[in-house]
């Protein structure tokens, strides 16, 4: 069955430090992983998908299907990202699409 | 309009009553989802519709019962619900998957709901 592990359910980083945001699968088909942040009082919305290897605000993530990762970094943190991150993976099955939450990270960055 | 809208934002309800929560997308999106969230949890599929049909439901009581009347459009009706049904409903839309091509799903703000 497919699983999405984040380890750390909290993470405190000081501001200007890097970031990174740990993300482990397990599926054995082809994945497609996405990383959503819900900043406070907002909806839960878009950061990256692996697919397209652009850099959103800052973060970037690479799919490591030898180490089943999908870890999220960021070279210098800013407060503006503490936030409640979720990594998710979207499965395919005969045109229905299943999207499987990992049970999230709340990154603080410390002024 | 390149948002999903919720009502209402909030709901409390007695575990007699009956209710409806709202979703709707003006996106041209033919996938419609509802996700539970309960509190410090990650969202869990509840329902997918596919072009107005129920094409996934994940073993959801039937005291919840969606509805799709239009591609615009997702209901989810509540009816004798438990106190641990409390949680924040999230609805969200994509574009229908294609074969070598996947969309992101866009979230709504969510129903929190109370049932008491």
């Amino acid at each position: 069955a497919q699983r999405v592990t984040q380890p750390e359910k909290l993470l405190s980083v000081f501001k200007g430090a890097p970031v990174e945001l740990k993300c482990n699968y397990s599926y054995s088909g082809s994945p497609e992983l996405f990383w959503y942040v819900q900043y406070s009082r907002q909806r839960l919305q878009l950061l990256l998908r692996h697919i397209s290897r652009e850099s959103i605000k800052g973060f970037t993530a690479d799919l490591n299907k030898g180490e089943t990762s999908f870890h999220l970094k960021k070279p210098f943190a800013q407060e503006e990202d503490s936030a409640m991150y979720y990594c998710a993976l979207l499965i395919s099955n005969f045109g229905n699409e299943k999207l499987t939450f990992g049970t999230g990270t709340r990154l603080t960055i410390i002024p | 309009d390149t948002e999903v809208t919720q009502t209402p934002k909030h709901l409390v309800m007695g575990m007699t009553n009956k209710k409806s929560l709202k979703c709707e997308q003006h996106m041209g999106h033919r996938a419609m989802y509802w996700y539970k969230q309960k509190a410090k949890k990650p969202p869990e599929l509840m329902f997918v519709y596919s072009y107005e049909k129920l094409s996934i439901n994940e073993s959801v009581p039937s005291r919840f019962s969606p509805e799709c009347p239009n591609s615009s459009l997702l209901n989810l009706h509540l009816h004798a619900l438990q106190p641990e049904d409390s949680a924040l409903y999230l609805c969200a839309s994509s574009q229908i998957p294609a074969r070598d091509r996947r969309y992101e799903q866009y979230f709504g703000p969510g129903t929190r709901l109370t049932v008491t």
